[in-house]
């Protein structure tokens, strides 16, 4: 799988967009991109996964450049739950094995 | 709840001891995985199920760990003699083949905490 990379940690104002960047330069044409999060203490949380057309979901929207090097996760209306760890991942969608492979991800805080 | 179900959710054990997780996946899912998690981590795959077959496995999966899925639903993970450094989160996921959402999305149960003393 392709390697992403992530900033390390970000903050965001309750009720504010935040925006979770992620590279992903050596992406394959038949590469998605998937976006989890983690919430302290529970399992990984699927969130969205698009190939290269924007997509949206009642979770968040998902914003992928032209040329598919790189993603922004965006959440409209950060609340406090929303702080977590979020893992941006590709991987190929096909009828074969394929693992999800987690880098370290950016951990969002929202704050009051 | 339809989601993947892990138990027990919590067990603390002593270096030595053998324990036991158990995952049932989302109904007629009929892919399993194991993943571990240790703090500051990222989930680091361990195995996969397709329906009772095991068909893939990390080298992070030692001897002393086993898992299976015997009629291909739930699935268990064992660790015999277990060592302090098997601390860490079990994590189960499942999948089917092909979803509605054109791919094979991996959903995550709660995870299985265990401590070894």
């Amino acid at each position: 799988d392709a390697k992403t990379t992530q900033p390390p940690s970000m903050d965001c104002a309750e009720g504010r967009a935040a925006n979770l960047p992620c590279n992903h330069s050596t992406i394959s044409g038949n590469e998605y991109v998937y976006w989890y999060r983690q919430i302290h203490s529970q399992g990984p949380q699927y969130i969205i996964h698009g190939l290269k057309n924007n997509e949206t979901n009642e979770m968040a929207s998902l914003i992928i450049t032209e040329d598919r090097k790189s993603s922004t996760l965006i959440l409209p209306h950060a609340t406090l739950r929303d702080t977590a760890v979020y893992y941006c991942i590709v991987r190929t969608l096909n009828t074969g094995f394929q693992k999800l492979v987690f880098g370290t991800g950016t951990r969002l805080l929202v704050s009051p | 709840d339809t989601g993947v179900s892990q138990n027990p959710r919590h067990k603390i054990t002593k270096r030595g001891q053998n324990v036991t997780f158990r995952c049932d996946p989302i109904s007629e899912h009929n892919r399993l995985y194991w993943y571990r998690q240790t703090l500051g981590q990222g989930p680091e795959f361990l195995t996969y199920f397709q329906n009772e077959a095991q068909l893939e496995k990390s080298r992070l999966l030692s001897d002393r760990f086993s898992a299976e899925r015997p009629k291909g639903s739930f699935s268990t993970l064992e660790i015999q003699r277990t060592e302090q450094g098997d601390s860490a989160m079990y994590l189960c996921a499942s999948s089917v083949t092909r979803d509605g959402k054109g791919g094979n999305t991996i959903y995550f149960g709660e995870g299985s905490w265990l401590t070894v003393v």
